[in-house]
C-alpha cells in the first residue's frame, strides 16, 4: 500500500493546455514536497509546502497543500513541452528526522 | 558545487555476482539516503544515514543488501549475491541542516541483473 497516492498515473496533453495532478494520503504530513524528474536523471525539488491551505506559485505552476495537510495538488497553466517529466510528491511525517516518502508519480508528456 | 556523484551510471551483471554502487554526497551535507526506483513500486527508501550512522534501514529488502558510510564523503550500497529482481535504478541523495528538508539527488545507477 502506497502512503502517498498520485493521480493520474499518466497524462498526455497538447502544448497550451492546463492540467492538475493530485497527491493524496490518509496520513498527516509536516511538509510536502513536489519534485520533477527527467529521463536519466534524479528528481529535482520544485517546491515545499508546510502550512495547511498554503498556496505557492512558481511561474506557471501552482502548488496547494490541503487544509488538513494530507493532500496536495499541482496545477500547470499553458503547459509547455519543457514541462514533460515525472512529477513526484514526497511527504515527511511529523516529528523525528526528515525521512521523505515518495508517491509513484505522474508521468506528463506535453506535445508541441 | 559538483552535486551528488554516483558511480557507475550503468551496471550490467549476471545473477549471483556482487554489485557495489558508490555515492559521494554534497560536501557539508550530514544526511544521506539510498533509494531504489522501479516502474512497479516507484521510489522506495532503502536506508538513511545521519552523520555517517545508519538511522533507518527498514527498507533494505533482505540480507543480500548492505550499505556503509565510512566517512562523510562516501557511501556504498552492496548487493551480494545479485538477483534479476534487483534490476532497478538506484539513487543516492543528500541533504544538510542548511537546506531545510531539500534532497539533492544523484543521477542514479541503472542496474541490470541478467
Amino acid at each position: 500500500t502506497q502512503l502517498l497516492e498520485q493521480s493520474p498515473q499518466f497524462l498526455s496533453i497538447q502544448e497550451g493546455e492546463n492540467l492538475t495532478v493530485y497527491c493524496n494520503s490518509s496520513s498527516v504530513f509536516s511538509s510536502l514536497q513536489w519534485y520533477r524528474q527527467e529521463p536519466g536523471e534524479g528528481p529535482v525539488l520544485l517546491v515545499t509546502v508546510v502550512t495547511g491551505g498554503e498556496v505557492k506559485k512558481l511561474k506557471r505552476l501552482t502548488f496547494q497543500f490541503g487544509d488538513a495537510r494530507k493532500d496536495s495538488s499541482l496545477h500547470i497553466t499553458a503547459a509547455q513541452p519543457g514541462d514533460t517529466g515525472l512529477y513526484l510528491c514526497a511527504g515527511a511525517r511529523p516529528g523525528g528526522s526528515y525521512i521523505p516518502t515518495f508517491g509513484r508519480g505522474t508521468s506528463l508528456i506535453v506535445h508541441p | 558545487d559538483a552535486g551528488v556523484i554516483q558511480s557507475p551510471r550503468h551496471e550490467v551483471t549476471e545473477m549471483g555476482q556482487e554489485v557495489t554502487l558508490r555515492c559521494k554526497p554534497i560536501s557539508g551535507h550530514n544526511s544521506l539516503f539510498w533509494y531504489r526506483q522501479t516502474m512497479m513500486r516507484g521510489l522506495e527508501l532503502l536506508i538513511y544515514f545521519n552523520n555517517n550512522v545508519p538511522i533507518d534501514d527498514s527498507g533494505m529488502p533482505e540480507d543480500r543488501f548492505s550499505a556503509k558510510m565510512p566517512n562523510a564523503s562516501f557511501s556504498t550500497l552492496k548487493i551480494q549475491p545479485s538477483e534479476p529482481r534487483d534490476s532497478a535504478v538506484y539513487f543516492c541523495a543528500s541533504s544538510g541542516q542548511a537546506t531545510n528538508e531539500k534532497l539533492f539527488f544523484g543521477s542514479g545507477t541503472q542496474l541490470s541483473v541478467l
